[in-house]
């Protein structure tokens, strides 16, 4: 079973869309979460970090279900300029972090 | 305040060549690490430093690789002899807490071709 699973996709939404990304993972160890973005031929970036109660940072909201070791990203209102692929990350109970394959997201005018 | 430094940005190298790609973390944090990124398998942790100390090296494919940090502001990783399966995009990130429970900045990588 691989440590951080994520749909590939591409997702291809309208601007003004509502999208959701869902990730999965392995190790229940498992401390820390986040969600990183990688734009084409760049380095990933933080996004947000994910906390068990939820956090939203603008349009983004992250969610975290340790039960069903299931974390989401949901983004609102999308631009153009969220066209990128969203990497789901996690540590590895306390240690190096794995990132998921990614998701890409495409949002067109 | 400069980010993650990476050199070369582009490396094309014939099968059989030592390949040596460098990274200086930025100034003050106390963990590197070196990613490579593939289509096919994303990105992979090769290794990590703390306080210039190899931590966890388990990620590196064979003997054909090695890594170093000499000091805190500079490390290497070296591929001997390249193969071309080893073609990717090799990531050096830093960051100022142990395990990686901090955000990690990563520089713009090294885009390798071995022929």
């Amino acid at each position: 079973r691989k440590e951080v699973e994520q749909d590939p996709g591409p997702f291809n939404v309208p601007e003004g869309a509502t999208v959701a990304f869902n990730c999965t993972y392995s190790n229940s160890a498992s401390q820390s979460f986040f969600w990183y973005r990688q734009d084409c031929r760049k380095e990933p970036k933080l996004l947000m970090s994910v906390y068990s109660s939820g956090n939203e940072d603008g349009r983004f909201t992250a969610q975290l279900n340790r039960a069903s070791q299931y974390i989401s990203l949901l983004i609102r209102d999308s631009k153009l300029s969220d066209s990128a692929t969203y990497l789901c990350v996690v540590d590895q109970a306390g240690t190096a972090l794995i990132f998921g394959k990614g998701t890409t997201l495409s949002v067109s005018s | 305040d400069a980010g993650v430094i990476q050199s070369p940005r582009h490396e094309v190298t014939e099968m059989g060549q030592e390949v040596t790609l460098r990274c200086k973390p930025i100034s003050g944090h106390n963990s590197l690490f070196w990613y490579r990124q593939t289509m096919m398998r994303g990105l992979e942790l090769l290794i990590y430093f703390n306080n210039n100390v190899p931590i966890d090296d388990s990620g590196m494919p064979e003997d054909r690789f090695s890594a170093k940090m000499p000091n805190a502001s500079f490390s290497t990783l070296k591929i001997q002899p390249s193969e071309p399966r080893d073609s990717a995009v090799y990531f050096c990130a830093s960051s100022w807490a142990m395990g990686s429970l901090k955000e990690q900045y990563f520089g713009p990588g090294t885009r390798l071709t071995v022929t």
